[in-house]
């Protein structure tokens, strides 16, 4: 079955300075991988997802991932936090054998300090 | 750009109430799904659809039905509300079964006294 694990739940991080949020998965086949990001009061929003193209993916707003098989991971960066990018991030993952499914993990709160 | 409405930001019900939450989205989407998001647990797929009258169970179908009469509205039916039913509720929509993306509602928070 799959799954996602999100390592950490809060990350705080000074405006400026690089963000990376965790996330391992557990998949049976190739799997697509997304990332989602909700605002306060707000819906999810796609930032990026991977379905077996390049494994370094761009995203909106200065994001990227990078799918790495050999670790199960599909962590995602950011070079330099804006105040804006304050919310809950959420890795997703989903299999063709699952019709597609979409598993998502726990979410990580994103803070950022001026 | 693709539009997920849902009919209510905030509800507040009494215990053994029977609850809607309506959703409706206006890009003819074939599949429309209901999640609950809960602090550290994510989100949770109670119901899904793929197409007009068909409903599928998710992970947490307990105590909840759905409905889907047209193509452009899928309801989430409490029967007898609960108070563990107090969460968010998230209504999204997505073209086909290919891995497309979700796009989401705003969320209606329910709280259930």
């Amino acid at each position: 079955a799959q799954s996602v694990t999100q390592l950490d739940s809060h990350v705080s991080v000074s405006e400026g300075t690089p963000v990376l949020l965790r996330c391992n998965y557990s998949s049976s086949y190739s799997p697509s991988l997304f990332w989602y990001v909700q605002h306060p009061n707000k819906g999810l929003q796609l930032l990026l997802k991977y379905t077996s193209a390049a494994t370094l993916v761009k995203g909106i707003n200065g994001f990227e991932a990078e799918f790495k098989k050999s670790e199960t991971s599909f962590h995602l960066t950011k070079p330099s936090a804006h105040m804006s990018d304050a919310a809950e991030y959420f890795c997703v993952v989903s299999e063709i054998r699952t019709g597609n499914m979409l598993t998502f993990g726990g979410g990580t709160r994103l803070m950022v300090k001026p | 750009d693709v539009k997920v409405t849902q009919s209510s930001r905030y509800l507040v019900k009494r215990t053994g109430e029977k609850v809607f939450l309506e959703c409706v989205q206006d890009m003819d989407h074939e599949n429309m799904f209901w999640y609950r998001q809960d602090p550290g647990l994510g989100l949770r797929l109670i119901y899904f659809s793929y197409d007009v009258k068909m409903k599928e169970k998710g992970d947490i179908p307990e105590g909840y039905s759905v409905s889907r009469e047209k193509k452009e509205r899928f309801s989430l039916i409490l029967e007898s509300a609960s108070t563990n039913q107090t969460s968010m509720y998230l209504c999204a929509s997505s073209l086909d079964r290919s891995p497309t993306p979700l796009h989401f509602g705003n969320g209606t928070r329910l709280t259930v006294t």
